[in-house]
């Protein structure tokens, strides 16, 4: 079973709610990923999860506020976002971190169509 | 840093026909290349990789070539159809994946 779930499907909010994207897989993987995705782009990298702590911050700001409860969940918090934020969010996972030389392979979630007013 | 450039952007093929996407890297310490197929609205779909053991890996109607000297690897598709329209990413692993900027092919009938 390759496969990652992500909850809600879609996701309309205003400037000032509060909300937050859930992420599952149980495939045993340590690492798990949020991605960011614009139309027409290739998804971007926002945060890594190796072993339950963060590994990486590609400096997304602090409206978004990552979680790992547990190896097999990554949340993902947001908090006064701007129209800009609107974007495909993506979940993924890998058996380990991906490491120079390494040889792992990373999976999508479906993704969260986040649309902020 | 890493970069990987991808081309061309955009391909426009005729169902049969044979698409080719390339892409070269920078850092030579990557030994592992997946490609991603992504479907508008859908997730980008893991559908062929190659690691730097082998130059050549083939799936059916898919295959990857990589020439690590020149920093190279390509995607070719064969006997195109209808259903292979859709945005391909080259990537390559370093600590994270580091995406091409994609190919948007569209297979006309």
């Amino acid at each position: 079973d390759t496969e990652v779930t992500q909850t809600p499907k879609h996701l309309v909010m205003g400037m000032t709610n509060k909300k937050s994207l859930k992420c599952e897989q149980h495939m045993g993987h340590r690492a798990m990923y949020w991605y960011k995705q614009k139309a027409k782009k290739p998804p971007e990298l926002m945060f890594v999860y190796s072993y339950e702590k963060l590994s990486i911050n590609e400096s997304v700001p602090s409206r978004f506020s990552p979680e790992c409860p547990n190896s097999s969940l990554l949340n993902l918090h947001l908090h006064a976002l701007q129209p800009e934020d609107s974007a495909l969010y993506l979940c993924a996972s890998s058996q380990g971190p991906l490491v120079v030389g390494g040889r792992d392979t990373q999976y999508f979630g479906p993704g969260t169509r986040l649309t902020v007013l | 840093g890493e970069n990987v450039e991808q081309h061309p952007s955009t391909l426009s093929v005729q169902e049969g026909d044979s698409a080719v996407i390339k892409c070269t890297y920078s850092d030579s310490a990557s030994n592992y290349f997946p490609w991603y197929k992504q479907e508008l609205g859908k997730r980008p779909q893991l559908i062929i990789d190659i690691r730097s053991n082998v130059g050549e890996k083939k799936d059916q109607r898919i295959a990857v070539t990589l020439n690590k000297t020149a920093k190279h690897f390509s995607l070719h598709i064969t006997e195109t159809q209808p259903e292979d329209s859709a945005v391909y990413f080259c990537a390559a692993v370093y600590n994270k994946l580091i995406f091409g900027a994609g190919t948007r092919l569209a297979v006309h009938p």
